[in-house]
């Protein structure tokens, strides 16, 4: 596996439902990204974190719950959800230490709330 | 708020055509302008990174430029093939911030 990989690529689940988006990245940074999409919105940051730890939380709602339990491995735990919920989810990582940093994209989960 | 607005929203052109899009963003504390480009059901994927007033980047038929003063970053597109049709994204970051993306501009060109 190279570069940045999501699981699962698809996701229907209704709203009383918990369920977890995983991420993995291949590439030996050390900052990963949670970043949603919704119709006709730009790219929204959710949540980032830097070297293990959270730096930031873009007022997301708490149930939304990211953890980091490594620096190759992000997930997004999924609980109550609503309809508007219903996007495509996004995880990507980068460099930090690099100037400047890209961020590398896997291709995304996509979430239907029912 | 910040805001990075790109224009236009969508465009159709024929292969073979040149086409450019734009790109606004906030010409204070600038640190750094990125390009993806996003094909239907794939990651998105860097194109370039500018950080530099009067950068210009170039990557086979498509280029860009940057121009941090007026807060404006150009992207062309030199003879459209029918691979080319994807949605480019742009991102602006200030210097100790995350990126903040536009809407995107979705490319369709015809063969």
């Amino acid at each position: 596996e190279t570069g940045v990989t999501q699981t699962p690529r698809h996701l229907v689940m209704g709203m009383t439902n918990k369920k977890s988006l995983k991420c993995e990245q291949h590439l030996g940074h050390n900052a990963m990204y949670w970043y949603k999409q919704s119709a006709k919105k730009p790219l929204e940051l959710m949540f980032v974190y830097n070297f293990k730890e959270q730096t930031e939380n873009n007022s997301v709602p708490s149930r939304f719950s990211p953890e980091c339990p490594n620096s190759s491995h992000l997930f997004l735990h999924l609980h109550t959800l609503q309809p508007e919920d219903s996007a495509l989810y996004l995880c990507a990582s980068s460099d930090r230490l690099a100037h400047p940093y890209e961020q590398y994209f896997g291709p995304g989960t996509r979430l239907t709330v029912t | 708020i910040l805001n990075v607005e790109q224009s236009p929203q969508s465009l159709h052109v024929q292969e073979g055509d040149s086409t450019n899009f734009t790109c606004s963003f906030p010409s204070s504390n600038f640190y750094a302008l990125h390009w993806y480009r996003w094909e239907t059901a794939k990651s998105p994927e860097a194109l370039f990174v500018m950080t530099l007033n009067g950068d210009e980047k170039k990557k086979g038929r498509i280029s860009a430029t940057l121009n941090t003063k007026e807060g404006y970053s150009y992207l062309y597109i030199k003879g459209s093939q029918p691979e080319d049709s994807a949605t480019y994204l742009c991102a602006f970051a200030q210097a100790g911030t995350a990126l903040i993306f536009g809407k995107g501009t979705t490319l369709s060109v015809s063969s």
